[in-house]
């Protein structure tokens, strides 16, 4: 099974700073097969990313993804106030489709 | 536009089954995979399995195997997730996504207590 490592587990920043999250897969992932989500306390997930560098519908440019293989990131250029919130990767190129473990962006 | 309707909250005795619907709109019911995914009180999201609605083909997590069973309903275009001997720690909110989408239902609270 593929498993996804996440880094930084949680992340501090400030408003109008750059954060750049890390999932690294310990198997070669197809890039159409991995994705990123948002997740704030008490909502459902919600996609940012798909096929680890497309935003998903009304995502903000702000937002932007890259890698292939094993090693793909997240980037948000600018932090908003409304960013700060749970971040997961997805893959869903081989079963089982786990997770990575989250990576908490907080403010500084 | 696309819509997933869970089944509203349940609370079980240990031991018990629980069997969460998704009722869904808006799309092909057939054409895509749709996972379950649950995450426990302050812990992340842990995927349990898919269902390919077309012909019902199921994957699911080691994890879970044995207890859990996937199905779905073509002609309602409704998915079931059942779980069954629940435990304290199957505590969680439950729910159904539509595989790589941004389609997800709205969750479902199964609290397992005695």
């Amino acid at each position: 099974e593929i498993v996804l490592t996440q880094s930084p587990g949680t992340l501090s920043l400030s408003p109008g700073e750059r954060a750049t999250l890390s999932c690294r897969a310990s198997q070669s992932v197809s890039s159409t097969y991995l994705g990123w989500y948002q997740q704030k306390p008490g909502q459902a997930p919600r996609l940012l990313i798909y096929g680890a560098s497309s935003r998903a519908t009304g995502i903000p440019d702000r937002f932007s993804g890259s890698g292939s293989g094993t090693d793909f990131t997240l980037t948000i250029s600018r932090l908003e106030p409304e960013d700060f919130a749970v971040y997961y990767c997805q893959q869903y190129d081989s079963s089982p489709y786990i997770f990575g473990q989250g990576t908490k962006l907080e403010i500084k | 536009q696309v819509q997933l309707v869970q089944s509203g909250a349940e609370v079980k005795k240990p031991g018990a089954s629980v069997k969460v619907s998704c009722k869904t709109s808006g799309y092909t019911f057939t054409e895509y995979y749709l996972q379950w995914v649950r995450q426990a009180p302050g812990q992340g999201l842990e995927w349990m399995g898919w269902i390919k609605p077309n012909n019902g083909d199921t994957n699911y997590a080691q994890k879970f195997q044995g207890r859990v069973t996937m199905t779905r309903d073509t002609s309602i275009t409704t998915a079931y997730m059942e779980l069954t001997r629940v435990r304290y720690d199957d505590t969680a909110v439950y729910y159904c996504a539509v595989v790589g989408t941004d389609h997800w239902g709205q969750g479902t609270l199964v609290t397992v207590s005695s």
